[in-house]
């Protein structure tokens, strides 16, 4: 099956910090997109990247769609204790229909104030 | 802002019962899509739907797991005969368009299952 291997698992960080993460897949994606999970809420979009290359920027956040379609990266910079929380890559393959997303396992934050 | 809203937020069934799980996408949204989350693991893709029929689905949704637009504003996800292993945090989603650029999912804030 798909496998959309996402690291690190786990983060533990200084406020202020800045914070990378990547995603890799075993195929081609045509879309990458990052999620983040609060406890006992559903994921919110963050970032969607539709073309190999394309970088984009949400406030801190900056994410790369990489140019083999393979994979992603998230970084976010000078980070503050609300960045706290659960980050899923999820990305779309070619030629899908109704847009079935595949995530990653995500990746804990923790920042330290 | 406009959600997706799922109820209930945690639901404990017996082993062999059936469960209905209970979705109201946003309300100019035409996909619908549930999916869900091992406890620990990462976030599994069951279906998606549109115009009353299923598009897609996934290895996970057998013949237990139905689907279905009771109406015009709800969307239900069905176990017939719950299993210890479907225990999960089950999400639905909903988008306005299905194009590439614009397939934005919207999630739920998702029902707790656990089956006893």
């Amino acid at each position: 099956g798909q496998q959309l291997n996402q690291s690190p698992q786990s983060m533990f960080i200084q406020e202020g910090e800045d914070v990378s993460m990547n995603c890799t897949s075993s195929s081609i994606f045509n879309t990458w997109l990052w999620y983040k999970q609060d406890p006992g809420e559903g994921p919110v979009l963050l970032i969607a990247l539709y073309k190999a290359g394309e970088l984009t920027s949400n406030g801190r956040l900056t994410a790369q769609f990489g140019i083999t379609r393979k994979d992603s990266f998230l970084n976010i910079s000078a980070s503050i204790p609300s960045d706290v929380g659960i980050y899923f890559c999820a990305g779309r393959r070619e030629g899908s229909t109704l847009g079935r997303l595949y995530f990653g396992r995500g990746t804990q934050l923790t920042v330290w104030p | 802002e406009p959600e997706v809203t799922q109820t209930p937020s945690h639901q404990v069934t017996q082993m062999g019962q059936e469960v209905i799980l209970r979705c109201v996408p946003i309300s100019n949204h035409l996909y619908f899509y549930w999916y869900r989350q091992i406890l620990g693991q990462k976030v599994e893709f069951l279906v998606s739907f549109y115009n009353n029929e299923i598009s897609e689905k996934s290895e996970i949704f057998d013949d237990q797991f139905s689907v279905e637009r009771p109406d015009g504003s709800n969307f239900t996800l069905k176990i017939r005969s719950t299993k210890l292993e479907d225990s999960a945090m089950y999400f639905c989603a909903s988008s306005e368009f299905a194009g590439l650029a614009k397939n934005i999912q919207y999630f739920g804030a998702g029902t707790r299952l656990s089956v006893l």
